[in-house]
Formats: C-alpha cells, structure tokens, sequence
C-alpha cells in the first residue's frame, strides 16, 4: 500500500522552542494531507487540512499561529509547533489521501507512525 | 458526514474469530466504509473498505446489509498481535476526508 513516512517518531523539547514535524508521502503524489492530534486512551483529532501550495485550512479551536503547516510539494507537509509549551506534548499524526488508482481501488487515507512530542 | 457508533471495548481469546459491529445510520448514497487499526504509539492502518455487500481481504472481511445503516468487521482466528483500537468510518469515497471525524473506536484485547 501506498507509504507515509512522519519523522521524528519521538521528540523531546524544552519549554520555548519551536519543533518541526515532516510528513512524506514516499511512493504516491498527496495534494491533500491531513494533521491528527491524539491524547492518550482518546481518538484521533483533526487539526488541519493541508493543501499542496495553498494555505492550510484549521479547525475550529486550533491555533494555526501555534500550529504552523506548510505543504510546499505533492510529497510534504511539515506541522511546525511554536514556541511549544508543557500542554502541547501529545501524540501528533499526519495522513495523506489516495485517491482511486495506487491500491486499484477508491480514495483512503494512510497515515504516518505519528511523533510523540514530550515539551518540559 | 455519518457518524458512527461503536462497542467501546471487546475482549477475545487466541483463535477466536472477532466481529465488531459498527453503526451508521445516516450513511449517505455515495458513502463508503472504512476500517483502521491502531497499535499504542503508531498511526491508523488501513485494514479494509467496502460499499455493500461483503469484501475479504487477506486479514479481514466487512459485511454491510442491504440497508448499510451498519457494518461489522470480521478477523479469523485472532491473535495476540490483533489486540489494538479498530475504528469504522464513513465517508464519500471521493473527496470526503476533508471533514473525517474520528470516534472513539473499538479497544480490542486478545486474551492468551
């Protein structure tokens, strides 16, 4: 199936700082990617819509300020976090969506392995 | 989009076969079902999709009635590695994610 590579899986940050996440998508071209937040034991929250050479599209109650997404190619999309704080550590991932031709069948998603983003 | 409504949490023993019954009732004409699994600390795996019908794929098999107002997942003979988060989603099957909503999905334990 088609591949979705999220790097890092795991990153540690200090209070401040800024931390960048990639999303490639490695054998397929995605206009459309989509950034997922996850807390422990809950589902998948949508943040935003990432859109190859246009803005990205946030969802209600997310900081696109704190959350900053950049989609300047068909294979990748980076979710920067800004001046990350303690409350930002969750379970971050990222998707990209087939349409019908790569698994001979209809439009999917496939996602990244996720990034762990811990903030002290 | 439909939404869907799941068991929260099922409990299985090796060998078993697994259903897991999703709901959707307001499905939609131009809808499709998809099932993802989820392992702690890794993104949804696509397991199978389907519109009616029946579909198998070399680890599952989705039935959805006539009336597609649900569906059920189905994994032969279960094994450890199968304990995960299964979740159901409905959407056009062209265009649709924009909106994808996750539930809280179905925790699978596959007990020895």
């Amino acid at each position: 199936g088609a591949v979705v590579s999220q790097h890092p899986s795991r990153v540690i940050c200090k209070s401040g700082t800024s931390v960048k996440i990639e999303c490639r998508s490695l054998d397929f071209q995605a206009t459309t990617m989509f950034w997922y937040r996850q807390f422990p034991k809950k589902s998948l929250m949508l943040m935003a819509t990432s859109n190859e050479g246009s803005k990205a599209t946030y969802e209600q109650g997310v900081e696109k300020d704190k959350f900053l997404i950049n989609h300047a190619s068909l294979t990748l999309s980076t979710l920067t976090v800004t001046s990350a704080h303690p409350e930002d550590s969750s379970f971050y991932i990222c998707s990209a969506r087939v349409t019908g031709g790569v698994e001979g069948t209809n439009e999917k998603l496939f996602f990244g392995s996720g990034t762990q983003l811990s903030v002290l | 989009l439909a939404k869907t409504t799941q068991p929260i949490s099922m409990d299985s023993y090796e060998g078993q076969e697994v259903n897991i019954t999703c709901s959707h009732n307001n499905i939609a004409t131009n809808d499709y079902i998809t099932w993802y699994q989820q392992f702690p600390s890794q993104g949804p795996r696509f397991i199978i999709q389907g519109y009616k019908t029946k579909v198998t794929n070399e680890v599952a098999s989705l039935f959805i009635p006539a009336d597609r107002k649900s569906s059920t997942l189905s994994l032969p003979r279960v094994s450890l590695s199968d304990t995960a988060v299964y979740y159901c989603l409905v959407a056009p099957f062209s265009g649709g994610y924009n909106k994808l909503i996750f539930g809280a999905g179905t925790r699978l334990a596959v007990h020895p």
